[in-house]
């Protein structure tokens, strides 16, 4: 019944490694993002996707990189990790961009 | 970009209280959105509401565009409506841009 779901929801892993989050919509929505929240809980967005084509990139390292197989699924793969990739990373859909943002649970990455 | 401010950046209140959130943006928008963050660090979205006024149950909000601040209401606050609540604008561009959030502790 999760609206909007990721996996892991806790990542904990070394500084250069590589590592990727899951989020799926089970919501029919064409607009999916990737949003990053750190450690002052400042939510800022990533990446947007509409019908599995990348529509904004907010200067994001290309150490960062998003794949939209379907509509409905969107990953997020982080080569290299830095200390400072450590945050809170949330994945949303709606139906439009002018449309309510449904959030997933949230994955908290650590790089140590 | 569109700057986004919350106030105030803190609330304390006695369970039972009323209470007001601000937001004030620096621009037009076509898109304004109001999220609850629960203590467990799930988003909910409460509100989309570029212009007008909305109510759900004992929150509502109020968005006056053409002045570009929008009013987040909570009325008779319980314990579980401590958290934060973070508003978001955007201009048919694909991403919102979020406030600080305003965090809300209620005392029982």
């Amino acid at each position: 019944d999760t609206a909007v779901s990721q996996t892991p929801k806790y990542l904990v892993t070394q500084m250069g490694n590589d590592k990727s989050i899951k989020c799926e919509q089970n919501l029919g929505h064409d607009t999916m993002y990737w949003y990053k929240q750190d450690s002052k809980k400042f939510l800022k967005i990533m990446f947007s996707y509409n019908n599995k084509e990348l529509i904004i990139n907010e200067t994001v390292p290309n150490r960062f990189s998003p794949k939209s197989p379907d509509k409905a699924h969107l990953n997020l793969h982080i080569n290299s990790l830095e200390l400072g990739d450590s945050a809170v990373y949330f994945c949303a859909s709606s139906q439009t961009e002018q449309e309510t943002q449904y959030f997933g649970p949230g994955t908290r990455l650590l790089v140590l | 970009g569109i700057q986004v401010e919350q106030s105030p950046p803190d609330l304390i209140l006695q369970e039972g209280a009323n209470s007001t959130l601000r937001c004030n943006f620096s621009d037009s928008v076509n898109n304004l959105q109001w999220f609850h963050q629960n203590p467990w660090g799930q988003l909910i979205n409460l509100f989309y509401i570029p212009s007008g006024t909305k109510q759900n149950g004992r929150l509502s909000a109020t968005t006056v565009a053409t002045e570009r601040y929008s009013l987040l209401y909570i009325s008779s606050s319980q314990t579980t409506d401590s958290g934060v609540y973070f508003c978001a604008v955007g201009v048919n561009d694909y991403k919102l841009s979020f406030g600080a959030g305003t965090t809300v502790t209620v005392r029982a």
